[in-house]
């Protein structure tokens, strides 16, 4: 079975650029969520998409949003790049909409370096 | 919002075995235990779940005490592969709860 893929791995970009990052989650699984985790911070949860209908969401700026798509797919964009936003972008998926509070299945993150 | 603290680091060698306790004294009547573990540049795993008592799986047990307001989760005979960050999580298991990660114990396995 395979696990949950985000793409890409690393990514740099130059400050007041755009971009998206993508997550697909375990198949099956409806749900998919999103963290940020940086060395100041830790992991901060963003929002949590289930059934393309987002359902959850953290504290952060609008400049991060996020979709789903009807095969649970997920993209998170991020808009007018700070060097703050320098982090590892890390998803997750779980069965039936249920969120890193029960069996979440995380994948390796995508780790953004803004310039 | 129950929130929760723990050891930022702990040692111990390799053989022993390895308890974690995390406070939580203002868990809710709906909210479960969660613990994850962490390596450099990855993604968080599951450990383990739990609401009351104790919970035992292939790789760590969960002790919850009658009032809920602490867990230890217990890793058996560490190796130098569990060197890692462990995150205990509370809250409920339906989408609208909220998510709080603390800053996780860090925990290093000597030789």
């Amino acid at each position: 079975k395979a696990g949950v893929t985000q793409t890409p791995r690393y990514l740099i970009k130059t400050r007041g650029q755009q971009v998206t990052l993508s997550c697909s989650p375990i198949s099956g699984h409806r749900s998919v969520s999103w963290y940020q985790q940086t060395p100041g911070q830790g992991l901060q949860f963003l929002f949590e998409y289930f059934s393309e209908t987002q359902r959850n969401k953290g504290n952060f700026p609008g400049r991060f949003s996020g979709r789903q798509f009807s095969n649970s797919r997920s993209e998170m964009n991020v808009s007018t790049l700070e060097l703050g936003d320098s982090a590892l972008y890390l998803c997750a998926s779980s069965l039936l909409g249920q969120g890193v509070n029960t069996e979440a299945f995380f994948g390796q993150g995508t780790r953004l370096t803004v310039v | 919002l129950a929130k929760t603290t723990q050891p930022i680091s702990m040692d111990s060698y390799e053989g022993q075995e390895v308890n974690i306790t995390c406070s939580h004294n203002n868990i809710a009547t709906n909210d479960y235990i969660t613990w994850y573990q962490q390596f450099p540049s990855q993604g968080p795993r599951f450990i383990i779940q739990g609401y009351k008592t104790k919970v035992t799986n292939e790789v760590a047990s969960l002790f919850i005490p009658a009032d809920r307001k602490s867990s230890t989760l217990s890793l058996p005979r560490v190796s130098l592969s569990d060197t890692a960050v462990y995150y205990c999580l509370v809250g409920g298991k339906t989408s609208y709860d909220k998510v709080i990660f603390g800053p996780g114990t860090s925990l290093s396995v000597i030789p």
